[in-house]
């Protein structure tokens, strides 16, 4: 099975310009997941969708950021204008609903290494 | 609140010693916990889970994590550490309505000849 597919791999950008970042989760998950990760900070949810609609944004840094899901299979992080401060991995992450009293797991792509300059 | 504590931002070991990673949790509710690897330029991948049925809960590559509830608790073991176990760990908890997870500040592994 194919896992969760993020691209670009990697970003060099200049200060100032809009950044956009894809990724395409498992087929059959129906929530979806956008994590930054710094050295100074760690492991940061940015967003999550459910069934497309977006659930908890409360960890979007600042309205320069901004996420959709136009469907199943789709989900963008955007990022306008990018300053230097937004360098970091970008992970997106999906899984399926929970059934009964199992906690499904969370599968990462590989992730998104961003740098602005 | 859901909260996860890592003791020890990095651990060395020597290959062949006991591997122990600490992990400790807060949560209001009946916790769902899981343990997950970053190997360099990698995303996380799932070592295990706990989910109730059983408080010894056992993974992939050897490594094996106890939930104890007393102690609130839900360390990461491996009898015998191998040089390809080097990477990040990261615990975490399930928030309270079990839909995100929060990730601890994750703990990095070495693993010396």
């Amino acid at each position: 099975d194919a896992g969760v597919i993020q691209s670009p791999r990697h970003e060099v950008t200049e200060m100032g310009q809009e950044v956009t970042l894809r990724c395409k989760p498992i087929s059959g998950h129906d929530y979806l997941f956008w994590y930054r990760q710094t050295m100074m900070r760690g492991l940061e949810l940015l967003i999550y969708f459910n069934n497309n609609v977006p659930i908890d944004d409360s960890g979007m840094p600042e309205d320069r950021f901004s996420a959709k899901m136009p469907n199943a299979s789709f989900s963008t992080l955007k990022i306008q204008p990018s300053e230097p401060r937004d360098s970091a991995v970008y992970f997106c992450a999906s899984k399926r609903s929970d059934s009964g009293y199992s906690n499904q797991p969370q599968h990462f792509g590989d992730g998104t290494r961003l740098s602005i300059l | 609140a859901q909260s996860v504590t890592q003791l020890g931002s990095h651990v060395s070991v020597s290959e062949g010693a006991l591997v122990l990673l600490r992990c400790n949790y807060s949560s209001s509710v009946p916790p769902y916990l899981f343990w997950y690897v970053q190997y360099p330029n990698q995303g996380l991948q799932l070592l295990l889970k706990y989910t109730s049925a059983a408080t010894l809960v056992k993974g992939i590559n050897g490594f094996e994590a106890e939930f104890k509830k007393s102690e609130t608790s839900f360390h990461l073991t491996k009898p015998s550490a191998h040089m390809s176990d080097a990477a990040e760990y990261f615990c975490a908890v399930s928030n309270q309505a079990g839909t995100a997870l929060i990730f601890g500040k994750g703990t990095t592994l070495s693993v010396s000849s």
